[in-house]
């Protein structure tokens, strides 16, 4: 059973266009993230969800929306891709924000290609 | 603000033989730390994490790590290496309700 997936795996698309990637976790979670890893490896947080609740969003350029519809999942929309959009993807989940102590389970990643 | 630093990028070694991947971090609270390990085209796994306590932490693979904090620190170690450890590491710490901060990764390449 894969705790948390992404869909699409790849996804290569136009400068321009507009995307959006999935993610779903059934470890019955309250918390969820959005990570990203440039192609150093380095690897940071986008955005935070408590309960379908925005609670983390580090400077990341509106073009990228956030949607959760409820708990277990979490989507990224991204609007006017650019080309230094190009990275990996992660979808993480936690059992609650408050818990710095808790494990981060995360996806398998998203590899986006802005051409 | 937190931060980690990894000082080597990548780490070279042979089947067999004793590997540390370095950590150092900067926190003026009290902190919780993490190694995660990234094989090659997949998501991140947890390998431990310092929570408290003891601060010599075993985890899975036969990794452990040991918490320094007058050197602030939290160097991963295995005794012996196997092919199938070559991936990526990550050291991350994290306090309160701060986000999960990652230090850029060590490429541990294992040869035969």
């Amino acid at each position: 059973d894969t705790a948390v997936s992404q869909t699409p795996k790849y996804l290569v698309t136009q400068m321009g266009n507009d995307k959006s990637i999935k993610c779903e976790q059934n470890l019955g979670h309250d918390t969820m993230y959005w990570y990203k890893q440039d192609s150093k490896k380095f690897l940071k947080i986008m955005f935070s969800y408590n309960n379908k609740e925005l609670i983390i969003n580090e400077t990341v350029p509106n073009r990228f929306s956030p949607k959760s519809p409820d708990k277990a999942h979490l989507n990224l929309h991204i609007n006017s891709l650019e080309l230094g959009d190009s990275a990996v993807y992660f979808c993480a989940s936690s059992l609650y924000i408050a818990g710095a102590k808790e494990t981060q389970y995360f996806g398998p990643g998203t590899r986006l290609l802005v051409l | 603000a937190q931060s980690v630093t990894q000082l080597d990028s990548q780490v070279p070694v042979f089947e067999e033989a004793p590997v540390e991947l370095r950590c150092n971090y900067s926190s003026s609270v009290s902190v919780y730390l993490f190694w995660y390990v990234q094989y090659p085209n997949q998501g991140l796994q947890l390998l431990l994490k310092y929570l408290s306590g003891s601060t010599l932490v075993k985890g899975i693979n036969g990794f452990e790590a040991e918490f320094n904090k007058s050197q602030t620190s939290f160097h991963l170690r295995k005794p012996s290496v196997h092919i199938s450890d070559t991936a990526e590491y990550f050291c991350a710490v994290r306090s309160g309700n701060t986000p999960l901060v990652f230090g850029k990764g060590t490429r541990l390449s294992v040869i035969a």
